[in-house]
């Protein structure tokens, strides 16, 4: 079990790119979220999505940032038109269902820097 | 608001030495409280969580609600033990820990 999978690992962006981060769940867990980490900080809760639905997006900046889960293929973070203050590490977690039962299993992180 | 503190970013301890990494939080329910570790070059993994109440890698915590702490705490540290650590709480009533917030860290060096 290859665990959960982000790719990519490091990205680079200059301001105002998109950045296009995904998360491969663990083989059997359909739930996923995301959670930022900035520089010098915990990690941050940003949204949390089931195959096809966003069931918490409390934790999302309100501009620029969205996130899916489809039905086939991984989650993806996306990020607009991207800023400096975006640069940071993007956790992905995935649980086999409500988190409340199951421990989050965490993948390795994508980094992003901003130029 | 709820907020996790970590009140030493380094922690530095010699081999076989006790250690204790501090962790206050606040929030005005009944969380519930885990320890997240990272070792180098590996992924956040989970160590322990309160309502277990089991010792993992002779690491214990103990939930102190009335000093809302969870000082993580072991007897004899290990070098294998030197990685970043996480303290983090789960609101109650959220339906389970995807909310979590997390402390920023604390990282334990241990010397030989």
């Amino acid at each position: 079990n290859a665990g959960v999978m982000q790719n990519p690992r490091h990205l680079v962006r200059r301001r105002g790119q998109e950045a296009r981060l995904r998360c491969s769940p663990m083989k059997g867990h359909s739930h996923v979220y995301w959670y930022r980490q900035l520089p010098e900080e915990g990690l941050k809760f940003m949204v949390y999505l089931q195959k096809e639905n966003i069931i918490d997006e409390s934790g999302m900046p309100k501009e620029r940032f969205s996130a899916e889960f489809p039905k086939e293929g991984p989650s993806i973070l996306r990020i607009q038109q991207v800023v400096r203050g975006d640069s940071a590490a993007y956790f992905c977690a995935s649980s086999r269902s409500r988190a409340g039962a199951n421990v989050l299993t965490f993948g390795a992180g994508s980094r992003l820097t901003v130029l | 608001a709820q907020r996790v503190t970590q009140p030493e970013k380094l922690l530095s301890v010699f081999k076989g030495a006790p250690v204790e990494l501090k962790c206050n939080y606040s929030y005005s329910g009944s969380p519930e409280l885990f320890w997240y570790v990272q070792y180098s070059r590996q992924r956040l993994q989970l160590l322990l969580r309160h309502i277990s109440r089991e010792s993992i890698k002779g690491f214990t915590a103990d939930l102190n609600k009335g000093e809302t702490s969870f000082h993580l705490k072991k007897p004899f540290a290990q070098e294998e033990d030197s990685a970043m650590y996480y303290c983090a709480l789960s609101p109650s009533g959220q339906g389970g820990s995807e909310k979590l917030v997390f402390g920023k860290g604390t990282k334990l060096t241990v010397n030989p």
